[in-house]
């Protein structure tokens, strides 16, 4: 299993401005994905944040929306740029350790755009 | 993937089992059935997965039929806190892609 960080833990932020997540890991991991919860909604996933070189975004979802780094295999972040009230979601980051693929979630953060 | 159907929800009594059913019924031979739950405010939670033998571990037993075409999450003792959305997901383990598809999944309460 892994114990994963996130922060912040909710935000409420304005129409225009700019988020970043932060995801910290207790330990290396290889895989790490970055999901967003719209509200009643299941998940979805946005993008794989690999390291040492560009993620992997799903359809729907660009880069210049959703910047992500990852810096070592412990730490990511996830950026919400130019938000607007559609934005207004939990993101969650999870790592994956199992052998056979299971996930570990962070505990997410919310965001409301006012 | 395969895509599993789930119902939207379920209601179980306390300390009664919840059996909670999933068709995945264009299953491959080499997916496994996964099963999550997330409790209303908190990340998802992994419970258990399985092949094609039936699975049991501390929090949950998994029940996959002969022809692997649908599984049944069982809860012994269903508590309050067991009361989340639960969801069920196919996918070929290892790999390249690391990612879970999320369908919409059960909603179980359980109730004093």
């Amino acid at each position: 299993s892994a114990v994963i960080s996130q922060k912040p833990s909710r935000d409420i932020c304005q129409r225009g401005t700019s988020l970043t997540i932060q995801c910290q890991v207790d330990s290396q991991v290889t895989m790490m994905f970055w999901y967003r919860q719209q509200p009643r909604q299941s998940l979805t996933l946005i993008a794989t944040a690999n390291q040492g070189s560009e993620a992997t975004y799903e359809s729907g979802f660009v880069i210049d929306k959703f910047p992500i780094s990852r810096p070592n295999l412990t730490f990511s972040t996830l950026t919400v740029s130019n938000m607007s009230p559609e934005d207004s979601s939990i993101y969650l980051c999870s790592v994956r350790t199992g052998a056979v693929g299971e996930l570990f979630f962070g505990e997410g953060s919310r965001l409301t755009v006012l | 993937d395969a895509k599993t159907t789930q119902p939207p929800s379920m209601d179980c009594a306390e300390g009664r089992a919840a059996n909670l059913p999933c068709n995945h019924s264009t299953i491959s031979g080499n997916e496994y059935v996964y099963w999550y739950r997330q409790i209303h405010s908190q990340g998802p939670q992994y419970i258990i997965h399985g092949l094609k033998n039936n699975e049991t571990n501390e929090m949950a037993s998994l029940i996959i039929t002969e022809d692997r075409k649908s599984s049944t999450l069982i809860l012994p003792h269903a508590t309050l806190r067991d009361t989340a959305v639960y969801y069920c997901i196919v996918r070929v383990a290892g790999g390249s892609q690391g990612n879970l598809i999320f369908g919409k999944g059960t909603k179980l309460s359980v109730k004093p």
